[in-house]
């Protein structure tokens, strides 16, 4: 069975430094590794993806994540917070067995940018 | 091109109804996911729908059902509601390629759904 963790409930960070949001991950296999923000009352927004290749993938406002197979880890990070990042961040892990479309999320983590 | 849609937003039910939801995917997507987001359990997967055939199932009792439509919208139904059924149910829809796992799922804005 494949599992996500998201050990820290909550971030805090100032606005313009930077930030970074914990995930580690368990999967038999290789892994396809998901970030999504949620915004209050709202829906999950796709952030970005690793499904193979380069250890470091870019995606939407600014933010990046990078793939470490040997420490199981897909932090989430962003050179300079904006008070405007103030969301709750899943990280996800998807099935990768031919078993179609299925995620298994982390439990969120709260990230607070203060001005 | 339009997002994923939801109907109802909210809705509010008593003990021992049932619910319909429904979700109207991207266009030209054939997958639907469906998720229940709670505050206790966070966000668990319910089942998802390919071309009309149900192709995964979450660890959910049989209460919770759903279909796909052959224009790819599928809608969810709760049977005898519990209060426990109180969550945010989110949809997510994808092109639906065969063993993809890694396939990128857009969300709905979800249906909040309050059980009395």
């Amino acid at each position: 069975a494949q599992s996500v963790a998201q050990p820290e409930d909550q971030v805090n960070v100032a606005e313009g430094n930077p930030l970074t949001v914990k995930c580690t991950y368990s999967v038999s296999g290789n892994p396809y590794l998901f970030w999504y923000v949620q915004y209050p009352n709202r829906g999950l927004q796709f952030l970005l993806k690793y499904i193979t290749g380069d250890n470091l993938v870019k995606g939407s406002y600014g933010f990046e994540a990078e793939f470490n197979k040997s420490q199981t880890s897909f932090h989430l990070k962003k050179p300079s917070a904006l008070v405007s990042d103030s969301a709750l961040y899943f990280c996800a892990v998807g099935s990768g067995n031919n078993a179609g479309n299925m995620l298994t999320f982390g439990g969120g983590t709260r990230l607070m940018v203060k001005p | 091109k339009a997002g994923v849609t939801q109907t109802p937003r909210y809705l509010i039910k008593t003990r021992g109804q049932q619910v319909t939801l429904s979700c109207s995917p991207i266009s030209g997507h054939r997958s639907v996911s469906w998720y229940q987001q709670t505050p206790g359990q966070g966000l668990q997967f319910l089942f998802e729908y390919f071309s009309e055939t149900q192709r995964n199932k979450g660890n959910f009792p049989g209460r919770f059902s759903g279909r796909q439509f052959s224009n790819s919208r599928s809608e969810m139904n709760v049977s005898t509601l519990e209060l426990g059924d109180s969550a945010l149910y989110l949809c997510a829809s994808g092109p639906g390629l065969a063993g993809a796992g890694g396939e990128t799922q857009y969300f709905g804005p979800g249906t909040r759904l309050l059980v009395l």
